[in-house]
């Protein structure tokens, strides 16, 4: 059974760096079928994909171009895990921040999620 | 970019009843769409992917169908722990993106 278990701080400070870490336990971070993303939630924007890593032989990201040239994700195969790093945080960063993975299906739909960590950008 | 809009954005029905929820695509393009059901306080959960198919544990009431466009979200009879926020999703090939409509929320009527 998929298990996504994110940890992280719930409060940054503007123009600082949001880093979240999602640690997946019946899947490898490594798989060369699945996906791993991140999304975010907030009530002005809704859901928002945010961006993706995936190895298939080589290791692929893709990013949001909301915030394409603020984000890194980056996997980690010797904990099973994957993290975000969002830099120049601003309040309109404030959102709940989901690890999800993409499936095997057609489509890749975002079959398991994490648990969601509400993050606040303030001072 | 392609844009996700869900009607209604809320919906007031009983239990027992049929409820249908809409999602039309901005463009039409060759793509996935996927339907999540989302709960106070929960992250949201797969329900249907690639348009019609239910996803592992899904009871049959809920079905999806549509392409290109216009996509529809059926549940027959609804039951007390249907009523959440219901969102479509779709998935770009190029370029990788996911894009997710605005919701639809299912209240007791």
């Amino acid at each position: 059974q998929v298990q996504l278990q994110q940890s992280g701080p719930g409060l940054v400070k503007p123009s600082q760096t949001l880093s979240l870490t999602c640690a997946i336990s019946g899947d490898s971070v490594s798989s060369n079928t699945t996906a791993w993303n991140w999304v975010r939630q907030s009530p002005s924007r809704g859901l928002e994909w945010l961006g993706r890593t995936y190895y298939r032989s080589t290791w692929y990201n893709d990013y949001a171009e909301s915030v394409k040239s603020r984000m890194t994700i980056n996997p980690d195969t010797s904990k099973n895990q994957f993290s975000l790093q969002l830099n120049s945080v601003t309040p309109e960063d404030t959102a709940i921040y989901y690890c999800t993975r993409g499936g095997s299906l057609p489509g890749t739909p975002l079959d398991h999620w994490g648990q969601g960590t509400l993050v606040t950008v303030s001072s | 970019e392609i844009v996700l809009t869900q009607s209604p954005a809320t919906l007031s029905l009983s239990p027992g009843e049929r409820a249908t929820l809409s999602c039309r695509a901005s463009q039409g393009v060759s793509s996935y769409f996927a339907w999540y059901q989302q709960k106070p306080g929960q992250p949201p959960r797969l329900l249907i992917y690639d348009a019609s198919n239910r996803a592992t544990g899904i009871p049959a009431r809920f079905s999806g169908s549509g392409s290109g466009t216009d996509l529809t979200l059926t549940i027959s009879s609804l039951e007390p722990e249907d009523f959440a926020v219901y969102y479509c999703q779709q998935r770009s090939n190029w370029p990788p993106r996911y894009t997710f409509g605005q919701g639809t929320k299912l209240e007791i009527k």
